[in-house]
């Protein structure tokens, strides 16, 4: 299966402040991103959906300004949380997908994002 | 896509065959039946998929009704890292920019 991975895996941070997640598909190209987040003991939602080198589409009560997603290249997109806040604690999970007839969706590991 | 229902929880003693139900009755003619697992604090991880036919890979077996009304997955031997949540999901064909969408899925516990 595709290799993906996500930077960083666990942070912890303060409110008030942002913090970026990596997402890195490092075989193969992936011309779309998904970006999902799962609360405790919930089931994943996704949050946004970006094309290579246009801006994400978000799904109805995600905050594009609050997640802002850069999907500038076909083995990197990051999302970043601004001005973060306890309620925003959360896992974050990236799924690439590329120009390929495949019927398995790669997810990477996820990000534990803490705020304080 | 369509609506899919499985059990919240269910438990299995290691080593005996975990049956994992789903039911998707409003299931399109071109809708394949997908299923993941999470493993906590994991990303989801595929696990297999059909359309009609009944399947087989290294990791389970799925048994679709003829009726395509509902599934059921197959862990022949259940071990103790199979705990963990089991999504069924169908969607439409393969990939190429199609999402996932996550019901609440089943706890599967493998006891010792």
């Amino acid at each position: 299966g595709a290799v993906v991975s996500q930077h960083p895996s666990w942070v912890i941070c303060k409110s008030g402040t942002s913090v970026k997640i990596e997402c890195r598909s490092l075989d193969f190209q992936a011309t779309t991103m998904f970006w999902y987040r799962q609360f405790p003991k919930q089931s994943l939602m996704l949050m946004a959906t970006s094309n290579e080198g246009s801006k994400a589409t978000y799904e109805q009560g995600v905050e594009k300004d609050k997640f802002l997603i850069n999907h500038a290249s076909l083995t990197l997109s990051t999302l970043t949380v601004t001005s973060a806040h306890p309620e925003d604690s959360s896992f974050y999970i990236c799924s690439p997908d590329g120009d390929r007839v495949s019927y398995e969706q790669y997810f990477g590991p996820g990000t534990r994002l803490t705020v304080t | 896509d369509a609506k899919t229902t499985q059990p919240p929880s269910m438990d299995c003693a290691e080593g005996r065959a975990a049956n994992l139900p789903c039911n998707h009755s409003t299931i399109s003619g071109n809708e394949y039946v997908y299923w993941y697992r999470q493993i906590h604090s994991q990303g989801p991880q595929y696990i297999i998929h059909g359309l009609k036919n009944n399947e087989t890979n290294e990791m389970a077996s799925l048994i679709i009704t003829e009726d395509r009304k509902s599934s059921t997955l197959i862990l022949p031997h259940a071990t103790l890292r199979d705990t963990a949540v089991y999504y069924c999901i169908v969607r439409v064909g393969g990939t190429s920019g199609s999402r996932l969408t996550f019901g609440e899925g089943t706890q599967l516990t493998v006891n010792p």
